[in-house]
């Protein structure tokens, strides 16, 4: 079935430092992205939906300048989050879907800074 | 900070008993809804789903049922297991391509 990778499973940084985390679907083509953040024992809050090609909407509350989302092609985006600092640590988790797909998820990314 | 967010509704049941998880969902127009489950540290896996001219779907011990006069849908587990044990989200679709998921139940189950 279809398959969403998402890359790194777990970063540590250091305060200050920009992490990048893909997000690939892996055998079809992915018109549009999700990137949630997820903090434990919480529901997924949805941070952006990114379509291949345009610029990414931000949900409300969420800054566009510190978390950059690029959709450069039907199978990968990218979420930059620059300079994190220790509130930014948390479980981020991309989505994919496209033509009569459901949405499938990435096994999220656990972004810890310190 | 961590606080941000809704609190899990928990859910426990013994082993071999059968679950119900509900989800009210809140757009008259979405046709087509899906189950995740997702495991601790893991994203969302797609469990089964079902579109607005069906009122029940059946899978591998899991059933989804749909009532859209009260827009409400539920996931029935059979013979609940331990290793089902896990967060359970609904999600709608209206128009378009993005879903809206509920804020999901923690099921744990007793051995």
């Amino acid at each position: 079935g279809a398959v969403v990778s998402q890359h790194p499973s777990r970063v540590i940084c250091k305060s200050g430092t920009s992490v990048k985390i893909e997000c690939r679907s892996l055998d079809f083509q992915a018109t549009t992205m999700f990137w949630y953040r997820q903090f434990p024992k919480k529901s997924l809050m949805l941070m952006a939906t990114s379509n291949e090609g345009s610029k990414a909407t931000y949900e409300q509350g969420v800054e566009k300048d510190k978390f950059l989302i690029n959709h450069a092609s039907l199978t990968l985006s990218t979420l930059t989050v620059t300079s994190a600092h220790p509130e930014d640590s948390s479980f981020y988790i991309c989505s994919a879907t496209g033509s009569n797909q459901p949405q499938h998820f990435g096994d999220g990314t656990r972004l810890s800074i310190l | 900070g961590e606080s941000v967010g809704l609190h899990l509704p928990t859910l426990s049941v013994q082993e071999g008993d059968n679950s119900i998880i509900n989800c009210a969902y809140s757009n008259s127009a979405s046709d087509y809804f899906i189950w995740y489950k997702q495991e601790s540290g893991k994203g969302p896996q797609f469990i089964i789903d079902i579109r607005s001219n069906m009122d029940k779907r059946q899978g591998q011990r899991v059933t989804v049922l749909l009532n859209k006069t009260v827009k409400h849908l539920s996931l029935q587990i059979a013979a609940t297991q331990p290793g089902d044990s896990a967060v359970y989200f609904c999600a709608e679709k209206p128009l378009g391509n993005q879903f809206y998921f509920g804020t999901g139940t923690s099921l744990t189950v007793i051995p």
